[in-house]
Parts: C-alpha cells; structure tokens; sequence
C-alpha cells in the first residue's frame, strides 16, 4: 500500500537534546497526525494538525502542518528516556466523507541516558 | 473512558487454520479500520468501515482475508487457511463522525502467529 516517506528511519540521541523528524508525500493532505507507538502496543496519538501552516505544540513536542499541504515535522524538546519509541505521521485526506489516512514507515527514536 | 479494545490480544495457530480476530471501537464513532504491521516495519492498510457506505477493501491482500461490521459496532477480521507470512500484529482503529476530526484511536492489536 501507500506510504508516506518519513526521515530519518531511526536515530540515536542524549538525553536532553532536541529531536526532529519530518514526513513527505507526492500529494496533498488536509489533516497531518503524529503517533507514537511503544513495543507491544497500538500507535497513541500525539498531536493533530489541520491547517496549511498550522504549528500546535504539546508539551515537549511541536509539530508544524507544512504550507504545500505535502509535508510535516514534528521536533521533540529535552528528550528524556520515555520518548523510546517508534513515531509515526500519518495524512489524511477527507473526499466526501470518507477518510483515507495514509501512514509513514515510521521513526525509531532511542534515547542514551 | 473506554477506548478501543482488541481480542485476543495473542493467537498463535497452524497453518491452514482459520482465525478470527475481533474490534471493538470507541463508542460513537462510525469509522473503524483494519491495519496490519509486520515485525520492525510500519502499518499496512487492510480494509475500512465508514457506516453504512461499502467498506474499502483495497488492502486486503488476498481473498483469504475478509471483514465484516455489524452497524457501527464490533468488527471481525477473519483469515482463512492461514500462512506463516500472515504473522503480524493486526491494529484496528476508530475515527470520529463525518464531518468532525480525523483522528484515528487505536487498539492494543492482536499479534498473530502462524506455525
């Protein structure tokens, strides 16, 4: 099936330090979602965006809906050992009623102590 | 409140076997979809259920592979003659109504095993 090119595909980092990662697509979303998903179970939606430009922050995370409508990053601030996992955007496109939503392959975050 | 539940949470069957895999979605919310997420990759669209349009099923991967929503409730994923290649955590997730957000709440999964 579909899927949307996410970067990096995995990454190692300190404690403490910023986190960026972004997501690209061929073609245009109305709605951009960030999961993350810890071993053993089901993605948990992180942040929701659905606006051209829109910036949303939740805690230590930021994620922007970028201006082409093609693209998104989420940055994560102060990493702390809990941020372990694997992050996930996710477009959506709503055509008269029905949602299809389109995943990336995912980023496996792994913080050093 | 209640979320989005899954059963079993872990099915281990011979190959050749028919298993069925059930969803029970957030209350209230008309849109369910099947994924399925194979060890260390990302999640692959199986079928979608949005109230009583007909479903998408352009993911299912082959006709052993089948849904079925009763309404807006429960749902079962059903594989028929199952392969070792259909081993795989199975997610499902819940959507609000038309015309609301578009965000998706998922399940715990179903991991599957095919010996």
């Amino acid at each position: 099936g579909q899927q949307l090119n996410q970067s990096p595909q995995s990454m190692f980092i300190q404690e403490g330090e910023d986190v960026s990662m972004n997501c690209t697509s061929s073609s245009i979303f109305n709605t951009w979602l960030w999961y993350k998903q810890d071993p053993g179970e089901g993605p948990v939606l992180l942040i929701a965006l659905y606006k051209a430009g829109e910036l949303t922050s939740n805690g230590r995370l930021t994620a922007q809906f970028g201006i082409t409508r093609k693209d998104s990053f989420l940055n994560i601030s102060a990493s702390i050992p809990s941020d372990v996992g694997i992050y996930f955007c996710a477009g959506s496109l709503n055509s008269g009623g029905y949602q299809k939503v389109t995943f990336g392959t995912g980023t496996k975050l792994q913080v050093i102590p | 409140g209640a979320g989005v539940s899954q059963s079993p949470s872990n099915k281990v069957t011979e190959k050749g076997k028919d298993v069925e895999l059930r969803c029970d979605p957030i209350s209230g919310h008309t849109a369910l979809y099947w994924y399925r997420q194979r060890l260390g990759q990302g999640l692959e669209f199986l079928i979608y259920f949005q109230g009583n349009s007909a479903p998408d099923k352009s993911g299912l991967p082959s006709d052993r592979f089948s849904a079925e929503r009763t309404g807006e409730s429960v749902s079962t994923l059903t594989i028929q003659r199952t392969q070792q290649e259909d081993s795989a955590v199975y997610l499902c997730a819940s959507s609000a109504p038309r015309g609301s957000t578009y965000e998706q709440y998922f399940g715990p999964g179903t991991r599957l095993t095919v010996t």
